[in-house]
């Protein structure tokens, strides 16, 4: 068990619609990265918040939004939905350093994933 | 961005043949990681390599790091069924960059 949680396990849902996933990092890290991974392919970084800001941000849609809250658990939203949307989206956290106070170097602990599939 | 490849993209070996996996990149890297994905599962991070010429080994793994940290190397010796996922080598910078990832089947 990693101590990431991710909800929901599962989504489905219909082309255009919008939808939330969900992400717990484990216990003690400020930094929460979102993955998308389609069908037999690699991990596409999303975006990474630290301590409630946006660190860093990949190749990310415009329908694509996240935020960290103060209790550090973090959001994914994905709207106007495409059938290409359909993936496993993953989210991991680290204890990654403040800004400009030492090396990102830290594993990436990963939550189980939640499947999407966009009929 | 900074591309990270991963060659072969497959393999497909005996239980008990060797297995490596090889990571390019076209810059120098600050640091390695590399991490394993069993189907259906989530990556998990294996090890990192920060040195010039790093060698590290765990059990049947061993993990390399270039000279000029531009490349690194996973080697499995004597795989086993339990082998079996993507090997994915990661480069952190202020994000975690995953290569391409190499899917490995073992057959028994």
């Amino acid at each position: 068990d990693s101590g990431v949680t991710q909800t929901p396990k599962h989504l489905i849902t219909a082309t255009g619609q919008r939808v939330t996933l969900r992400c717990s990092p484990r216990s003690g890290d400020l930094s929460v990265y979102w993955y998308q991974q389609s069908l037999d392919q690699g991990l596409q970084f999303l975006i990474q918040y630290y301590n409630g800001e946006e660190r860093a941000k990949g190749n990310i849609l415009e329908r694509f939004s996240a935020q960290q809250f103060p209790d550090l658990h973090s959001e994914l939203n994905l709207s106007s939905l495409e059938l290409g949307d359909s993936a496993l989206y993953f989210c991991a956290s680290s204890v990654d350093p403040p800004r400009g106070q030492g090396l990102y170097n830290s594993p990436l602990h990963f939550g189980n994933g939640t499947r999407l599939t966009v009929t | 961005g900074q591309q990270v490849m991963q060659i072969p993209q497959y393999q497909h070996v005996q239980e008990g043949e060797d297995f490596t996996t090889y990571c390019n990149s076209s810059t120098t890297l600050s640091n390695i990681q590399w991490y394993k994905q069993r189907p259906g599962g989530h990556p998990v991070f294996l090890i990192q390599l920060v040195k010039s010429g790093e060698v590290k080994k765990q059990k049947r793994l061993t993990f390399q790091f270039g000279e000029a940290k531009k490349n690194s190397s996973l080697h499995i010796t004597a795989t086993q069924t339990t082998d079996v996922g993507t090997y994915f080598c990661a480069h952190h910078t202020d994000k975690l960059i995953f290569g391409t990832g190499t899917r490995l089947q073992v057959f028994p």
